[in-house]
């Protein structure tokens, strides 16, 4: 089982559309989590950290599930411009074990 | 505001040649790292450093080596390259290690390809 799992996607949507995206983790003993935006040929930038009580920014909302071991992140009002691959990212305390998911490609159409 | 750098961009290596991909970083963070990124794959981390004269390796770190002589930078080199090694590299870093909540700065990448 991999360390960090995602939805396979791709997940193609309308704009305005509401799109959700799981990641589960296998390492109980997880302590940080973040979801990362990477553009086609770009660099991983942090879309938002993920915590225990959920946490929004925007349109974006986050939510943490301990007990199950998943993270989802949920897009409202889909926009063009938020298509790109969303990366979960989960590390369990130090530098080496930062790992991430093998990503979920978001297109949003016009 | 230069944040990661990393160069070059793009390089074709043959089999069996060696380079180095340059990292440097302008923001006094004690933490940098190596990863690599396969097509449709996740980020994997081949070296990290958590301050000048202190390396570690992580997950896929043969046929790579790092040092880390200055505080701002951390080159990476191939040795004897193999196709195997073609992907695309990010060099990061970050003030505190990640389990803080602090963010990773990536830079913007280079694709290195061996022919």
């Amino acid at each position: 089982r991999k360390e960090v799992e995602q939805d396979p996607g791709p997940f193609n949507v309308p704009e305005g559309a509401t799109v959700a995206f799981n990641c589960t983790y296998s390492n109980s003993a997880s302590q940080s989590f973040f979801w990362y935006r990477q553009d086609c040929r770009k660099e991983p930038k942090l879309l938002m950290s993920v915590y225990s009580s959920g946490n929004e920014d925007g349109r974006f909302t986050a939510q943490l599930n301990r007990a199950s071991q998943y993270i989802s992140l949920l897009i409202r009002d889909s926009k063009l411009s938020d298509s790109a691959t969303y990366l979960c990212v989960v590390n369990v305390g130090s530098a080496r074990q930062l790992t991430f998911g093998s990503g979920t490609q978001l297109t949003v159409l016009p | 505001n230069a944040g990661v750098t990393q160069t070059p961009k793009f390089r074709i290596l043959k089999i069996g040649q060696s380079m180095t991909l340059q990292c440097t970083q302008d923001m006094n963070h004690n933490y940098m790292y190596w990863y690599r990124q396969d097509p449709g794959m996740g980020l994997k981390l081949i070296y990290y450093s958590v301050g000048a004269g202190i390396t570690d390796k992580g997950e896929v770190p043969n046929g790579y080596n790092v040092s880390r002589s200055t505080t701002e930078d951390f080159p990476l080199r191939l040795e004897l390259a193999a196709p195997s090694q073609t992907s695309v590299y990010f060099c990061a870093s970050s003030s505190l290690q990640a389990v803080s909540g602090n963010t990773i700065y990536f830079g913007e990448g280079s694709w290195l390809t061996v022919v």
